[in-house]
């Protein structure tokens, strides 16, 4: 079974605090994504990573950064967490196959954030 | 630009009775069109997605959705709810052969007894 994982379902900040949000794949994929939802915005991606090392910025990509060492794990952080990052953060990974015409993205749980 | 339109933010419905929900999309060439379904605290499932062919497109759970060119659509549709159905329901838009999606807003589906 395909499965993405993410650190923390709920996690409380203080404004100001350096937060990390972690994402685990393990089906080898190489396309990894950070998108935040918020109610009546649908998902807006953040950031996503095409390999390792490798990132490109979303829509919406203003007050984060990325980070992807390792293939299996991408991490969003926040440098100084503000009220206006308080949401649910969802990570989504999908293949790189360029056989095929589209690769689905599979999601973790989500990530609930309150920024305080 | 991409950009798909959900209108109905919230729609309830019987147990039993038919469901549809409306995704008009904006783009300019040949879309790839997904539903996703959020249950609560869950991340996103894939419902179905259409690429071509068969504009009456299958998928999990009893749904279906009907590729409109003419009116830039993709409504899904189920003719029987049932409760378990309730969800969270995104309708979204990608390109051939591109990693990205655009997603919108959401219907949230509320199922009565």
């Amino acid at each position: 079974d395909v499965k993405v994982t993410q650190s923390s379902r709920y996690l409380v900040k203080r404004t100001g605090e350096k937060v990390f949000l972690e994402c685990v794949q393990d089906m080898d994929h190489e396309n990894m994504f950070w998108y935040r939802q918020d109610p009546g915005l649908g998902l807006r991606l953040i950031y996503f990573s095409y390999d390792v090392k490798m990132k490109e910025k979303g829509d919406i990509p203003e007050g984060y950064s990325v980070s992807r060492e390792k293939k299996e794990r991408f991490s969003l952080i926040l440098e100084s967490a503000s009220t206006n990052q308080t949401s649910m953060y969802l990570c989504a990974s999908s293949p790189r196959d360029y056989s095929q015409s589209y690769n689905e993205q599979f999601f973790g749980p989500g990530t609930r954030l309150t920024v305080l | 630009a991409q950009s798909v339109t959900q209108p109905d933010i919230h729609i309830t419905v019987s147990e039993g009775a038919s469901l549809e929900l409306r995704c008009n999309y904006s783009y300019g060439a040949t879309p790839y069109l997904f539903w996703y379904v959020q249950s609560p605290g869950q991340g996103l499932q894939l419902l179905l997605k259409y690429f071509s062919g068969d504009t009456l497109v299958q998928g999990i759970k009893g749904f279906e959705a009907e590729f409109k060119r003419s009116q830039s659509s993709f409504n899904l549709r189920k003719p029987s709810v049932h409760w378990s159905d309730a969800a969270e329901y995104f309708c979204a838009v990608g390109a051939r052969y591109g990693n990205k999606l655009v997603f919108g807003a959401g219907t949230i589906l509320r199922v009565k007894s």
